[in-house]
């Protein structure tokens, strides 16, 4: 089955600065690609997301990028404030027809 | 309703009890999912209904797990003989189609005493 690697598990900034978070899939069948965000307490919510008919997508301050030949997608976050502070969860859909998650990486923006 | 309502938000059941959780999808979407998150750990996959089609049941981790989805609309995930290792947030979600991003719930927070 399908295997997502998030890397890293843990990432501190400084406000201000920006922050990448790489994903890795397995199955190169895959073809939608989600970020979801988890604050403390909260449900994960969609943020973001790509298709593999595009190799980028921006929205406001945050971006995603594909590629599918090295099977690796990342997410980046510019001008980064306090409140992006959370667990950021990348994902991977294929034909098993359910999104498989990474291991999460725990965002922490120091004011 | 607007999103997807879960429930109970908090469960506290003696060890070998049996537990039921609900969740209400948002309406007119075909796809549940049902996750489990340990505290400070990943989404753990536990089971997947799509339309009227047979479930996913790859992911519960014992046979103690079941889940079912009634009409197409609500589900209910019962936990038999709960263990201490059952405690988690055990997240629905439901998506228009497979491949959409999913809706979380917000969560049943259960703890096994």
């Amino acid at each position: 089955g399908e295997n997502v690697e998030q890397h890293p598990s843990t990432l501190s900034v400084q406000e201000g600065d920006s922050a990448v978070i790489k994903c890795t899939y397995s199955d190169s069948a895959s073809n939608y690609f989600p970020w979801y965000k988890q604050e403390l307490g909260k449900r994960p919510q969609l943020i973001i997301d790509i298709r593999s008919n595009v190799g980028e997508k921006k929205d406001q301050r945050i971006a995603v990028t594909l590629n599918k030949t090295a099977k690796h997608f990342s997410l980046h976050i510019t001008e980064t404030q306090p409140e992006d502070s959370a667990v950021y969860f990348c994902a991977s859909y294929n034909a098993g027809n359910m999104l498989t998650f990474g291991g999460g990486t725990r965002l922490m923006v120091k004011p | 309703g607007a999103g997807v309502s879960q429930s109970p938000s908090n469960k506290v059941t003696e060890k070998g009890k049996d537990v039921e959780l609900r969740c209400d999808p948002i309406s007119g979407h075909t796809a549940l999912y049902w996750y489990r998150q340990s505290l400070g750990q990943g989404l753990e996959f536990l089971i997947y209904f799509q339309g009227n089609s047979a479930p996913d049941k790859s992911g519960l981790p014992s046979d103690r797990f079941s889940a079912e989805r009634t009409g197409g609309s609500v589900s209910t995930l019962t936990i038999q003989r709960t263990q201490q290792e059952d405690s988690a947030v055990y997240l629905c979600a439901s998506s228009l189609q497979e491949w959409y991003g999913y809706t979380f719930g917000s969560g049943t927070r259960l703890t096994v005493v």
